[in-house]
C-alpha cells in the first residue's frame, strides 16, 4: 500500500538553532515528491518538487532533498517566521492523474526567539 | 492577480442541510481537486476534475457532490448523508510540469462546523 510518514510530529526549535525534517514514503513507482508549507487555518503553500534520488532544492532557509526511500527538508538557522506545518506528498507513477497524490500528516515546527 | 478563491472562510451548517462551498482560479488550470483536513491526518482527497464537465471521485466521495460547468469555478456540496463533515476543507488547482508531476495550488480553505 502506498504510504507517506512524516516525522516528527511537532519539532520545537530555538531560533538559529538548525534541524531537519524526515519524510519517509513507500509507492510502486515515484512521479515526484512534494513540500509544502501550511500556516494555521490557512491553504498549503508550494516549496518544491522533487523528481528522482540525489535532486537537492533550496529556498532561502529551506534545502529538500530526495533518497530512493526518504526525503529531508533542512531547516539552516531557523527565525521564528518560519513556523508552520510542513507537509509532504508523493505523486505515484502508474496514474495518469493526480489522484494519487498522497499526504503526510505533517511536522509541526515552533521556532523560539 | 492570480490565485485561488474560497468562500466562505466559516460556514456553520446545521444537521440536515445540505451547504454548498465555493471555489474560484484565475490561474488557467485544467484541473481543480477537493480536499477534507482533520486534525493529525493528511489531505484527503474528496473530488476532482481534470476537464471542464468531467469529475472524478476521489478516497472520501460519499456525502459530497460537485460540478464542474466552468473552468474557472469547482463548487462542492456538502450533502446531509454526509455523517461527519465538520472539517477544514480545501480547494486547490493544479497543472501538469515537466510532462510528470501535477504541482497543485491551495486555496485559503473554508472551516465547516455543524452546530
Amino acid at each position: 500500500e502506498d504510504q507517506v510518514t512524516q516525522s516528527p510530529e511537532a519539532l520545537r526549535l530555538q531560533e538559529g538553532e538548525s534541524s531537519s525534517l524526515n519524510c519517509s514514503y513507500t509507492v510502486s513507482g515515484l512521479r515526484g515528491l512534494f513540500w509544502y508549507r501550511q500556516d494555521p487555518g490557512k491553504g498549503p503553500e508550494f516549496l518544491f518538487t522533487l523528481y528522482s534520488a540525489g535532486e537537492e532544492k533550496e529556498k532561502e532557509r529551506l534545502k529538500a532533498t530526495l533518497t530512493k526511500k526518504e526525503s529531508f527538508l533542512h531547516i539552516t538557522a531557523p527565525k521564528p517566521e518560519d513556523s508552520a506545518t510542513y507537509l509532504c506528498a508523493v505523486q505515484a507513477a502508474g496514474y495518469s492523474s493526480a489522484s494519487k497524490i498522497i499526504f503526510g500528516s505533517g511536522t509541526r515546527l515552533s521556532i523560539r526567539p | 492577480d492570480g490565485g485561488i478563491t474560497q468562500s466562505p472562510k466559516y460556514l456553520f451548517r446545521k444537521e440536515g442541510q445540505n451547504v454548498t462551498l465555493s471555489c474560484e482560479q484565475n490561474l488557467n488550470h485544467d484541473a481543480m481537486y477537493w480536499y477534507r483536513q482533520d486534525p493529525g491526518q493528511g489531505l484527503r482527497l474528496i473530488y476532482y476534475s481534470q476537464i471542464v464537465n468531467d469529475f472524478q471521485k476521489g478516497d472520501i466521495a460519499e456525502g459530497y457532490s460537485v460540478s464542474r460547468e466552468k473552468k474557472e469555478s469547482f463548487p462542492l456540496t456538502v450533502t446531509s448523508a454526509q455523517k461527519n463533515p465538520t472539517a477544514f476543507y480545501l480547494c486547490a488547482s493544479g497543472h501538469r510540469v515537466a510532462g510528470v508531476t501535477d504541482t497543485q495550488y491551495f486555496g485559503p480553505g473554508t472551516r465547516l462546523t455543524v452546530l
